[in-house]
């Protein structure tokens, strides 16, 4: 069954960089990965989403390796405003757990 | 605003009770996915439909169940409800069935039941 395995909670400051990863051991040749974020309340909201190598956005970076059995969000110069959970499905298999919480301190 | 709704927003009820959760996806959006988050607790997946048709199937328990109409949109239905099945319920649609498609969510519908 295929999974997604990450921190259950990260700690940053304003302006720092944060890197969030995630595993995904059973990954199979179709799947892409994406993440999400999400505020409480609210549907979780599309951020980024690659296939290999490295994808970058407007608001993120994505970092996934050659085997790709991992991917590795990044955040530049978070801000109070990017405290939100952090999922990181694969897409295939609409598995999103319980996520990453980034809690961002002034 | 993703262009996905869903009505109500609100939902309070008893145990034992039957409820419809409605949801329309984005326009041209053809894949409606629905998802249960209890408190604290991550998105659990449960049906998927694409175009009228059931695609996928998560964690749903018998006591559910739902439909895509012919105007795309759904419903969600929960009978015999029980006190731990309150949570927020969202809907999300994407144009296909390609891996590569992005979900986009609905505002949520959160139940509670008494």
């Amino acid at each position: 069954l295929a999974k997604t395995t990450q921190p259950i909670s990260m700690d940053s400051y304003e302006g720092q960089e944060v890197n969030i990863t995630c595993s995904h051991n059973n990954i199979a040749t179709n799947d892409y990965i994406t993440w999400y974020q999400q505020f409480p309340s609210q549907g979780p909201r599309f951020i980024i989403q690659g296939y290999k190598t490295k994808v970058t956005n407007e608001v993120a970076s994505l970092f996934i390796p050659a085997d790709r059995k991992s991917s590795t969000l990044s955040l530049p110069r978070v801000s109070l405003s990017d405290t939100a959970v952090y999922y990181c499905p694969i897409t295939d298999k609409l598995i999103f757990g319980t996520g990453t919480r980034l809690q961002v301190f002034p | 605003d993703s262009g996905v709704t869903q009505t109500p927003k609100h939902l309070i009820t008893a145990t034992g009770q039957r409820v419809t959760l409605r949801c329309s996806p984005r326009s041209g959006d053809l894949s409606v996915y629905w998802y249960q988050q209890s408190l604290d607790q991550g998105l659990q997946f449960l049906i998927q439909y694409y175009n009228g048709e059931e695609r996928a199937k998560g964690n749903i328990l018998e006591r559910f169940s739902a439909q895509q109409f012919p105007d795309l949109h759904s419903e969600l239905n929960l009978s015999s409800l029980e006190l731990g099945d309150s949570a927020l319920y969202f809907c999300a649609s994407s144009r296909g069935l390609a891996a590569d498609n992005e979900q986009f969510f609905g505002p949520g519908t959160r139940l509670t039941v008494l």
